[in-house]
């Protein structure tokens, strides 16, 4: 199994400004994801973080408006920049593990609300 | 873009009741199909990795079935009750590239006392 440690948890901002994510893993990883859902909308995947090497992005997702880190195998971050309204969001980061490397572990996500 | 759908969409039950949702996802391609409980200010929690067409898990209450020949799971749940409110999730896992995974909009059960 794993323990995912996501910070923070909720916050409120401000149009304009950038709010960076965290996401701490209690074992190394390969792999690190980050998703986010909108109001009524399913998880999407954003991005893979990978250590060593760039984000892969997803179709829709650019590196200017959501930075990745991923210093070692154990944390990443996620900043959403130059927030709008319609960055309110949920943001999950996410970490792929088990026998079969098939079970998908969660943090509990960072609900962020932009005014 | 790969198509999961899962329906109903919301679901309002008695406890007590018996229920139980569809999820459908491609039947190519197919590595795994994942269904999580996902509750509000919680993180989804993982109840079946599913893997094998026929297989069929239980988890208490809680069983599903897949088959992956014509797509489609269905998660079940027996004798409902409040506590088990919450949003339930499936997601396709294809073999190539087992990262991506692809999420439903998922059931929102409300199970009234």
């Amino acid at each position: 199994s794993a323990v995912i440690s996501q910070k923070p948890s909720r916050d409120i901002c401000q149009r304009g400004t950038s709010l960076t994510i965290q996401c701490q893993v209690d074992s190394q990883v390969t792999m690190m994801f980050w998703y986010r859902q909108q109001p009524g909308q399913s998880l999407t995947l954003i991005a893979t973080a990978n250590q060593g090497s760039e984000a892969t992005y997803e179709s829709g997702f650019v590196i200017d408006k959501f930075p990745i880190s991923r210093p070692n195998l154990t944390f990443s971050t996620l900043t959403v920049s130059n927030m709008s309204p319609e960055d309110s969001s949920i943001y999950l980061c996410s970490v792929i593990k088990g026998l079969s490397g098939n079970t998908i572990y969660f943090g509990e996500g960072s609900w962020l609300t932009v005014v | 873009i790969l198509n999961v759908e899962q329906s109903p969409q919301s679901l309002h039950v008695q406890e007590g009741d018996s229920t139980n949702f569809t999820c459908s996802f491609p039947s190519s391609n197919f590595y795994a199909l994942h269904w999580y409980r996902w509750e509000t200010a919680k993180s989804p929690e993982a109840l079946f990795v599913m893997t094998l067409n026929g297989d069929e898990k239980k988890k208490g209450r809680i069983s599903a079935t897949l088959n992956t020949k014509e797509g489609y799971s269905y998660l079940y749940i027996k004798g409902s009750q409040p506590e088990d409110s919450a949003t339930y999730l499936c997601a396709f896992m294809p073999q190539t590239n087992a990262g991506k995974s692809t999420f439903g909009d998922g059931t929102t059960l409300t199970v009234k006392p």
